[in-house]
């Protein structure tokens, strides 16, 4: 199986912020890789897939990167509906393995 | 409005079965790859299984052998059949759509979960 690590686990950040988020992959993905938001209660909401491609309605602040092991999730200018929490998973290989998660919560 | 709805959580005991049901309105449960998705209370998402537009199923390590994925395509519902429940398997059981975008580099599909449910709670205790 293909294990996927999130970091940092958590953080805090104040509106405005850049933010990045890396998920590395324990064998080459390609760019087989997307990524999650989850609030509290929610269900999780797809940003990105195929590492760089953003899902329709999601905000252009949203950005993804990466291929083979090392992928980053970046969100610029931090707005309040974006303290969450953010998921990796691969879609290379079943089981389609997610990452353990990344809070992002307010400084 | 594309729309998925699970159904059949509840409080069970150790050993127990249960079976959850998702209901799709606004896409063919048949034509699509279909997961579950499931959520220990503060902990992360777990991959559970898939079953793919062809019938093929897939599961993870942890449930395999004990649970069961699978559709009625008159219905237009998804199912996950449990049984030998554990503590362990306590949890919000989310169903969603793995998409499939177009052909990747390495020539295999991108699949991404798009649609999603509000999920079900599944509690496993004596």
């Amino acid at each position: 199986d293909t294990q996927m690590t999130q970091s940092p686990s958590s953080l805090s950040a104040s509106v405005g912020d850049r933010v990045t988020i890396t998920c590395r992959a324990s064998q080459s993905i390609s760019n087989y890789l997307n990524w999650y938001q989850q609030k509290p209660g929610k269900a999780p909401e797809l940003l990105i897939y195929a590492a760089s491609s953003l899902q329709s309605g999601v905000p252009s602040r949203f950005s993804g990167s990466g291929s083979g092991t090392d992928f980053t999730l970046t969100i610029n200018n931090l707005q309040p509906e974006d303290f969450a929490t953010y998921y990796c998973q691969q879609s290379y290989s079943t089981p389609r393995t997610f990452g353990q998660g990344t809070k992002v919560e307010m400084k | 409005e594309v729309q998925l709805v699970e159904t059949g959580g509840g409080l069970i005991q150790p050993g127990g079965s249960l079976r959850l049901s998702c209901i799709a309105s606004g896409l063919t449960v048949s034509s699509n790859y279909m997961t579950w998705v499931r959520q220990a209370p503060g902990k992360g998402l777990e991959w559970v299984a898939v079953i793919y537009s062809g019938a093929s199923t897939y599961y993870a390590d942890s449930v395999n052998g004990r649970f069961t994925i699978s559709r009625d395509n008159s219905k237009n519902t998804l199912y996950l059949q449990m049984n030998s429940l554990r503590a362990e398997d306590t949890a919000v059981y989310y169903c969603a759509r793995d998409a499939k975008g177009e052909r990747g580099n390495r020539g295999y599909y991108y699949y991404y979960m798009d649609v999603w449910g509000k999920g079900t709670t599944v509690t496993v205790s004596s």
